[in-house]
């Protein structure tokens, strides 16, 4: 696609559940980060990959964080056992190299 | 580990005025420091960006000044306009991964 695209843009959920966060990065950038913005607030950085691989997870808040990336594409961020703390948008963005990075428009989580 | 301060935190300033944005990083080996601006609602972009290897930057309105002897860059927006109010991110690149600082929240009065 044109650019990166993040799904679903709005999620409910009740505290406890489990919720996947999708992310379509542009096609050939091989970078893709992870960032979470709870309102008001500056951007967290929560974990970036290299292709398929995780260079530097120490983003992430806990172990109930998980991401993965296959094929050098898509991007699934997971959240298990949700708290209401977890409510934000998670951004994603993509890069060809180190430069500018395009950012998605957000997945917003709303714990319940 | 990699640190980004931005001052200040929200700036107020008439429209006509200049904006003077100002972070300063910790990690040595960061060479690319690009500046996001994030309006209401909306996705981060970036608006200007400069790397180690030169000092001073211009984009029209928009300048960006960097002293790798002091780790600071800083942002200039001149002759702002109602439409510059936003909030503004700057960030370091170091081996691929991006910190962001807090941000500052810009206020162009008309």
């Amino acid at each position: 696609g044109a650019g990166v695209s993040q799904s679903p843009s709005n999620k409910v959920t009740e505290k406890g559940k489990d919720v996947e966060l999708r992310c379509d990065p542009i096609s050939g950038h091989t970078a893709l980060y992870w960032y979470r913005q709870r309102l008001g607030q500056g951007l967290e950085f929560l974990i970036y990959f290299q292709g398929n691989s995780a260079p530097d997870k120490s983003g992430l808040p806990s172990d109930r964080f998980s991401a993965e990336r296959t094929g050098e594409s898509v991007s699934t961020l997971t959240i298990q056992r949700t708290q209401q703390e977890d409510s934000a948008v998670y951004l994603c963005a993509s890069s060809l190299a180190i430069g500018e990075l395009f950012f998605g428009e957000g997945s917003r989580l709303t714990v319940l | 580990g990699e640190n980004v301060e931005q001052h200040p935190s929200t700036l107020s300033v008439q429209e006509g005025d200049s904006a003077v944005i100002k972070c300063t990083y910790s990690d040595s080996a960061s060479n690319y420091f690009p500046w996001y601006k994030q309006e209401l609602g909306k996705r981060p972009q970036l608006i200007i960006d400069i790397r180690s290897n030169v000092g001073e930057k211009k984009d029209q309105r928009i300048a960006v000044t960097l002293n790798k002897t002091a780790k600071h860059f800083s942002l200039h927006i001149t002759e702002t306009q109602p439409e510059d109010s936003a909030v503004y991110f700057c960030a370091q690149e170091g081996g691929f991964k991006t910190i962001f600082g807090a941000g500052t929240r810009l206020f162009v009065k008309a």
